[in-house]
């Protein structure tokens, strides 16, 4: 299986700021990477679907790229409202794999 | 709109069984894939299984291979996973989401359900 791996497991930011969440792949899968927002006691939400196209609805603040095995997924001004878990996913091969998650919090 | 309810849930003993379903509604469920996704508490997301549109194809995970059986009734736009052998690390909320394919690369979980708890305890 491919496994995905995510950085940082958590960070603290202020409102406005930037913030970027990588995540890796153990082997290449060319742009089928998508992303998802989870907040506690929600299912999660699909913000960015094959690696940098913005899922209808989702802020345009929410950004996405990267391919092969290097993606990122960029808040490029954050809002009290993104306090959430980020979790990056595989959809190249079965057993669509998520990563472990990026826990956001806002300073 | 979709809608996706999952029932089935609840406390079973170590060693049990215990069926999942997830009635779909608001798309026309015969010509999509389903998965099971859990999350354990407190942990991240695991992809558990997935059926094809008619059911001629499934996969799973290596942790729930064996144990495990995802199947579908197209009659009645419903999902199910049918869990046997429990275990305490099968604890976990367990959504239902579909996807227009499963085999070709590329798809997303754009719609989910609400989740149903299982926990696995004596």
């Amino acid at each position: 299986d491919i496994q995905m791996t995510q950085s940082p497991y958590s960070l603290s930011a202020s409102v406005g700021d930037r913030v970027t969440i990588t995540c890796r792949a153990s082997q290449s899968i060319s742009s089928y990477l998508n992303w998802y927002q989870q907040k506690p006691g929600k299912a999660p939400k699909l913000l960015i679907y094959a690696a940098s196209s913005l899922q209808s609805g989702v802020p345009s603040r929410f950004s996405g790229s990267g391919s092969g095995t290097d993606f990122t997924l960029t808040i490029s001004s954050l809002q009290p409202e993104d306090s959430a878990t980020y979790y990056c996913q595989q959809s190249y091969s079965t057993g669509w794999t998520f990563g472990q998650g990026t826990k956001v919090e806002i300073k | 709109q979709v809608q996706l309810v999952e029932s089935g849930g609840g406390v079973v003993q170590p060693g049990r069984s215990l069926r999942l379903s997830c009635a779909a509604s608001g798309f026309t469920f015969s010509t999509y894939g389903m998965h099971w996704v859990r999350q354990a508490p407190g942990k991240g997301l695991e992809w558990v299984a997935v059926i094809s549109y008619d059911g001629s194809n499934k996969y799973y995970a290596d942790s729930v291979r064996g144990r495990f059986t995802i199947s579908r009734d197209n009659s009645k736009n419903t999902l199910y996973l049918q869990m046997n052998s429990l275990r305490a690390e099968d604890t976990a909320v367990y959504y239902c989401a579909p996807t227009k394919g499963i085999i070709t690369p590329g798809w997303y979980f754009d719609y989910w359900g609400q989740g149903t708890l299982v926990t696995v305890s004596s």
